[in-house]
């Protein structure tokens, strides 16, 4: 069973800080995910990485792959109040395994 | 619309009725998910379905559940004898092809989700 770890569970912080979301896996991904939800709407795709090692920006939005393909990161610059809500991974390998998701919440 | 629908969006029901969770997808997608998410979790895989082959049903938790897929298209997830821990938000997905391999990058569309209270 291919499992996916994001850290932090919960994130609280003040508009314009910087912030980075992680998730992990001892399991090798073909591609991996990321969406966001928003309460009471399914999660919607922000992107996806394939190359192990690859970066991808999304305004102040920076994912990346790790070489191995088995991590993945998601930093977000100057946060704002509109970047609240659901931080999903998912990894590709068979079926899209889900991480537990990070809740982002930023106060003005 | 275009998107993933699902009906109903609430729904409440006593312990050990059976209630049933339609999904619509979007027109021409071959593949077909269902997951469920507790209150601010991750998503929970219990079937996927694609095209004519046999659906996926590793994710589903126990027996009471059960999923078909008509004419490939709209699904139902029909859960029987329900349970207070089956609570939680029932999601559907979509995609144009599946979401496996290097090949294959199917993005996933969700629907708004039906939230079930077994009360």
């Amino acid at each position: 069973t291919q499992l996916l770890e994001q850290s932090p569970q919960f994130l609280s912080i003040q508009e314009g800080e910087n912030l980075t979301v992680y998730c992990n896996s001892s399991s090798v991904f073909s591609s991996l995910q990321w969406y966001r939800q928003e309460p009471g709407e399914g999660p919607v795709l922000l992107v996806t990485v394939v190359t192990g090692g690859e970066v991808k920006k999304l305004k102040r939005l920076t994912f990346q792959f790790g070489d191995a393909r088995k991590d993945s990161s998601l930093h977000i610059t100057a946060a704002q109040p509109g970047d609240t809500g659901l931080y999903l991974c998912a990894g590709a390998g068979g079926k899209l395994t889900f991480g537990q998701g990070t809740i982002l919440t930023v106060h003005p | 619309g275009a998107g993933v629908s699902q009906s109903p969006s609430n729904k409440v029901t006593e312990k050990g009725k059976d209630v049933e969770l339609r999904c619509d997808p979007i027109s021409g997608h071959t593949a077909l998910y269902w997951y469920r998410q507790s209150l601010g979790q991750g998503l929970e895989f219990l079937i996927y379905f694609q095209g004519n082959s046999a659906p996926d049903k590793s994710g589903l938790p126990s027996d009471r559940f059960s999923a078909e897929r008509t004419g490939g298209s709209v699904s139902t997830l029909t859960i029987q004898r329900t349970q207070q821990e089956d609570s939680a938000v029932y999601l559907c997905a979509s995609s144009l092809r599946p979401t496996s391999g290097r090949a294959a990058l199917g993005e996933q569309f969700f629907g708004p989700g039906t939230r079930l209270t077994v009360l």
